[in-house]
């Protein structure tokens, strides 16, 4: 079955900076892109950005435009997500996901989650 | 900026009930890119409804979703214990995506 296994939760200061990772199984790994959502205490969801998991193409909202980078690892079937000038607004769960459909490139729902990673940021 | 506003924020049911929740966008889907997702506590989002109305393999039928233009529904036919959780309905296909604020379904 399609698994996404997340990295364990980070505590973290201001101004620094948090790479989570995602290891996906149960499928090709390079058809499908996964995409970074996150989710503070209490809150709605907030798309962050996906990457292309054959290509390595990215592309992220504006809101973290140049504070966030997604990379992936083909040979291990992991994508990581850096989110760095870490502020206390920063704190939240962070979740990988993956499109429903391949070769989407992130413009599809999300089927698969990974179990989320917590990020806490304090000083 | 496409903004999804939920409604209610809370709804408060018995268990084997009928649910109808709804998502309004500020402007018009063009496309049919919505889904709906539900999420239990400490859980992760899990698809419910792609494509305004498509269930994926394995959600049952008790969920269905319509809706066009500015105005989405999803509707919980006979509410199980499980489905006591928060909903959200997304935007994706188009550049930024977007979710609702979501929906608690509470047992009354």
């Amino acid at each position: 079955q399609v698994l996404l296994v997340q990295s364990g939760p980070e505590v973290k200061k201001p101004g620094a900076s948090v790479k989570v990772s995602c290891k996906a199984s149960g499928y090709s790994f390079i058809n499908y892109a996964i995409q970074w959502v996150r989710q503070a205490s209490g809150q709605s969801l907030e798309r962050m950005g996906w990457i292309n998991a054959d290509n390595g193409d990215t592309g992220y909202s504006q809101k973290f435009q140049g504070r966030v980078t997604i990379t992936r690892d083909t040979s291990a079937s992991t994508v990581y997500m850096e989110l760095s000038s870490l502020r206390s607004e920063d704190t939240a769960v962070y979740y990988c996901a993956r499109d429903q459909t391949s070769y989407c490139d992130g413009d599809c729902s999300l089927q698969y989650w990974g179990q989320g990673t917590l990020v806490s940021v304090s000083s | 900026e496409i903004v999804l506003t939920q409604s209610p924020g809370t709804l408060s049911l018995s268990p084997g009930e009928r649910a109808t929740l709804s998502c309004r966008a500020s402007q018009s889907l063009s496309t049919r890119y919505l889904a709906w997702y539900r999420q239990r506590p400490g859980q992760a989002p899990r698809l419910l409804i792609y494509g305004v109305s498509s269930r994926p393999t394995g959600i049952p039928d008790r969920f269905s979703g319509s809706g066009s233009g500015t105005d989405f529904t999803l509707i919980i036919s006979r509410l199980e214990p499980e489905d006591f959780a928060v909903y959200y309905c997304h935007h994706y296909g188009t550049s930024p995506q977007t979710f609702g604020q979501g929906t608690r379904v509470e047992v009354k």
